[in-house]
């Protein structure tokens, strides 16, 4: 039991470049969420999906696409990265069924665009 | 809209001492308050939750919050610290009623363990 896993872990990107991070669950959750860390302004929602066939924004979508696959795997994409995208990606994933459940975390994507 | 503030980007104790991490959170309704922690190079894990079942929650590695409706606050607590807790610390906000689990983070508190 994997739980949530994120490849790759570590990318450099020139600006312009396109690029996507991919990100799977097995614990068979409905919901799945993609944050960026930024120093001092803890995690903010780029995209979430409520449920397989399902994508919504969050509070900073701007740049990005997502694609729910499937109801395990969930990506993110950069079509034009910046340097303002530069930061570290997690992916997260809850069941979807009751408020009280726990948001499961991925170890992240440390990007970089230059 | 729900939103939540962590007081003090930094805080550092000694080991054995006390430690305490703010957090205060503002929901028109009945929220569910959640603390994270992350070591360096991680993702984010669990610490605890409260769900309404009780004002104290006890968490991991001996840490507890309180939930006060009063002060709307939320305040994580170690009675004594040790140089494994150094990490940071994210207090989130869960509106009741809403759906999928989206969860409101603060901007997160680096504790530091001095020998």
């Amino acid at each position: 039991n994997a739980g949530v896993t994120q490849t790759p872990k570590f990318q450099v990107l020139k600006t312009g470049q396109s690029m996507t991070l991919q990100c799977a669950q097995d614990m068979n959750h409905n919901s799945m969420y993609w944050y960026r860390q930024d120093p001092g302004m803890g995690l903010r929602l780029i995209y979430y999906s409520a449920s397989e066939g399902t994508t919504d924004k969050g509070e900073v979508p701007n740049g990005y696409n997502v694609s729910r696959l499937n109801k395990r795997e969930f990506s993110l994409r950069l079509e034009s990265a910046a340097p303002s995208q530069t930061s570290v990606y997690f992916c997260a994933s809850h069941s979807g069924l009751y408020e009280t459940d726990t948001q499961y975390f991925g170890p992240g994507t440390r990007l970089t665009v230059l | 809209a729900q939103s939540v503030t962590q007081l003090g980007s930094h805080v550092s104790v000694s080991e054995g001492a006390l430690v305490l991490l703010r957090c205060n959170y503002s929901s028109s309704v009945p929220p569910y308050l959640f603390w994270y922690v992350q070591y360096p190079n991680q993702g984010l894990q669990l610490l605890l939750k409260y769900t309404s079942a009780a004002t104290l929650v006890k968490g991991i590695n001996g840490f507890e919050a309180e939930f006060k409706k009063s002060e709307t606050s939320f305040h994580l607590t170690k009675p004594s610290a040790h140089m494994s807790d150094a990490a940071e610390y994210f207090c989130a906000v869960r509106k009741s009623g809403t759906s999928y689990g989206k969860l409101t983070f603060g901007q997160g508190t680096i504790l530091t363990v001095h020998p």
